[in-house]
């Protein structure tokens, strides 16, 4: 159980384009979704947090404009990155939680590669 | 300050071998959790082991187990019979207090090599 999905597992983009990155929790309801960012080398970066149905909240300095983030049910949340630069290219990775357990179940994360 | 730290970069365990992963934490809550989430060069985080800051038995995972130190802070990783495709990314990471958000906070990591 407790199986996260995310697509696509990876992404080439053109400077400028928007790119939208899906999560999903098959088998189970999340309450809560979580959206990560790892450069090459080093630890995940929590991004934002997503409660289904309420707006992102967001970690400082992660843009809202630019990481927008829905999460219209409770087996889904996406992440659009907007107008992505070289810079935004990263390995993203979501988590979904449910009430009543303590662990994050993650994706198997999305590499964004933007020309 | 670091709230999670890992001072171990890369470590290297002979196959067959037990192996300790080094994780020290700092909080002031009292409440609190700890995990160990596996990352293999494929990239997807895998739930190893949790440990609850009020329980009274370090957590055993089938090969994994937590050593739980909390007058000290630390919650190590053991890895017993370490096996070829242990080689990976180990990460430690805490939740904090009773916060229905239920952030992680992740150390930044341990590489470990299996030797045949």
């Amino acid at each position: 159980g407790a199986v996260v999905s995310q697509h696509p597992s990876r992404v080439i983009c053109k400077s400028g384009t928007s790119v939208k990155i899906e999560c999903r929790s098959l088998d189970f309801q999340a309450t809560t979704m979580f959206w990560y960012r790892q450069f090459p080398k080093q630890s995940l970066m929590l991004m934002a947090t997503s409660n289904e149905g309420s707006k992102a909240t967001y970690e400082q300095g992660v843009e809202k404009d630019k990481f927008l983030i829905n999460h219209a049910s409770l087996t889904l949340s996406t992440l659009t990155v907007t107008s992505a630069h070289p810079e935004d290219s990263s390995f993203y990775i979501c988590s979904a939680h449910w009430s009543g357990t303590d662990t994050q179940y993650f994706g198997p994360g999305t590499r964004l590669t933007v020309l | 300050a670091q709230k999670i730290t890992q001072t171990q970069p890369g470590m290297f365990v002979q196959e067959k071998e037990a192996v300790t992963l080094d994780c020290t934490y700092d909080t002031s809550d009292p409440s609190y959790g700890l995990f160990w989430y596996k990352q293999p060069s494929s990239g997807e985080m895998i739930f190893l082991i949790y440990q609850g800051s009020y329980d009274q038995q370090n957590a055993t995972e089938g090969r994994y187990s937590l050593n739980f130190q909390k007058a000290r802070k630390s919650a190590n990783l053991v890895i017993s019979a370490s096996q070829l495709g242990d080689s990976a990314m180990y990460f430690c990471a805490m939740r904090e207090g009773e916060d229905s958000s239920y952030k992680l906070i992740f150390g930044s990591g341990t590489r470990l090599l299996v030797r045949p």
